[in-house]
């Protein structure tokens, strides 16, 4: 069955510095992995995805994910961050089959202070 | 684009009243899912469509708890009687067919059950 784990429910950066945003999984098949983030008060909106192909995944915001089969790792970051970073972030795989279910992690609540 | 419209955002009810959320997916997505989000439990899948039927609903919390979706273009997700643990935001959710289809959000509807 698969799993996510996302390692550190806060991570607190100061504006400009490095974001890395920890997500591990396991998965039976080949994982579709998924980072969304969530602004106060409204709706999950995908970052960015991992299906096939290049390992290294460019997403909106600056924001990028390097896929690492040997580490079962899918790490979120930004080599910049911005105040308008802060958010909650959520990483999910896709479960294996035809079904369209994710399995969630718990979040990351990002901080990026002045 | 229009994206997943829900409605209301918000509703503040009594305990024992009946709830009704209401969702319209993207048109053309024939995947929609309801999510429940609190503090303690995370983001939790309730239950999801595929091609207006029900194919999941293992996440229902109990009987009180109903779903439906008449066509495409609408669901509803029903709480009779609603209990003040009831009280969270509800997320709609829908994608394309296809493993790697991402899941739109719409922008939830806070539930306070008084």
């Amino acid at each position: 069955a698969q799993s996510v784990t996302q390692l550190g429910s806060h991570v607190s950066v100061s504006e400009g510095a490095l974001v890395l945003l920890r997500c591990n999984y396991s998965s039976s098949v080949p994982p579709y992995l998924f980072w969304y983030v969530q602004y106060p008060n409204q709706g999950l909106q995908l970052l960015l995805k991992y299906t096939t192909g290049a390992t290294l995944v460019k997403g909106i915001n600056g924001f990028e994910a390097e896929f690492k089969k040997s580490e079962t790792s899918f790490h979120l970051t930004k080599p910049s961050a911005h105040m308008s970073d802060a958010a909650e972030y959520f990483c999910a795989v896709s479960e294996a089959g035809n079904n369209r279910k994710l399995i969630w992690g718990l979040g990351t609540s990002l901080a990026v202070n002045p | 684009d229009a994206g997943v419209i829900q409605s209301p955002r918000h509703e503040v009810t009594e305990m024992g009243q009946e709830v009704t959320l209401r969702c319209k997916p993207i048109s053309g997505h024939n995947s929609l899912f309801w999510y429940r989000q609190t503090m303690m439990r995370g983001l939790e899948l309730l239950i999801y469509f595929n091609n207006n039927v029900p194919i999941d609903d293992s996440g229902m919390p109990e009987d009180r708890f109903s779903a439906k979706m008449p066509n495409a273009s609408f669901s509803t997700l029903k709480i009779q009687p609603s209990e003040p643990r009831d009280s969270a935001v509800y997320f709609c959710a829908s994608s394309l067919q296809g493993r790697g289809s991402p899941q739109h959000f719409g922008d939830g509807t806070r539930l306070s059950i008084l």
